[in-house]
């Protein structure tokens, strides 16, 4: 089945300092990939709708300076926290569209857990 | 805006019981997808449903939609604890999009 990888799986940093989480679709092209936080025991929120070759659209109260988002191609799309703040803290998900499905099919990736000291 | 309202949030089951969760959602839409997400992980896809009158099962789960009253529903039949996760409905707002319910936590005890 389709496979997405996310790198790091987990990460803690300063305050101030910026990260970048990958996203792989492994055994599929991925025109489209979307990104999610979930708060603890809280349900996803889409944050951003990524897009091979053109911009990225985000969600509204999202900020697009603060997460900025790069779908370098059809297999990868960063997502990069500037300057993180704790309460950018929390789980971040991304999820590919498989380009040849014929429903809207995603696969989710493994999480990135972000802990902003 | 398209909402997406699962109930109930919390649901403690009792082994060898059958249960439903319900997924309401407010505009039109004719895809839906249950997803079962542990502790500490990500999600598992569980079913994907595309039409009116859907319905899937696999093993102890089965879901159903019904697009006219914007309503799906995930039946567990005889509940055993590996079943004990969080489970949410999404709905296709549009191109992928998708609009999450806020999730229920299931809870199987003997």
């Amino acid at each position: 089945g389709a496979v997405v990888s996310q790198h790091p799986s987990w990460v803690i940093c300063k305050s101030g300092t910026s990260v970048k989480i990958e996203c792989r679709s492994l055994d599929f092209q991925a025109t489209t990939m979307f990104w999610y936080r979930q708060f603890p025991k809280q349900s996803l929120m889409l944050m951003a709708t990524s897009n091979e070759g053109s911009k990225a659209t985000y969600e509204q109260g999202v900020e697009k300076d603060k997460f900025l988002i790069n779908h370098a191609s059809l297999t990868l799309s960063t997502l990069t926290v500037t300057s993180a703040h704790p309460e950018d803290s929390s789980f971040y998900i991304c999820s590919a569209r498989d380009a040849g499905s014929a429903y809207n099919e995603q696969f989710f990736g493994p999480g990135t857990r972000l802990t902003v000291l | 805006e398209l909402k997406v309202e699962q109930n109930p949030l919390f649901l403690s089951m009792q082994e060898g019981k059958n249960y439903t969760i319900y997924c309401n959602y407010s505009t039109t839409s004719d895809r839906l997808y249950w997803y079962r997400q542990d502790p500490g992980k990500s999600l598992e896809s569980l079913f994907v449903l595309l039409s009116n009158g859907a319905v899937k099962q696999e093993g102890r789960l089965m879901a159903s939609l019904d697009t006219k009253a914007r309503l799906s529903t995930l039946h567990i039949t005889a509940a055993v604890h590996d079943l004990s996760a969080t489970y949410f409905c999404a709905v296709d707002k549009s191109w992928g999009k998708f609009q999450f319910g806020a999730g229920t936590q299931v809870v199987v005890t003997p």
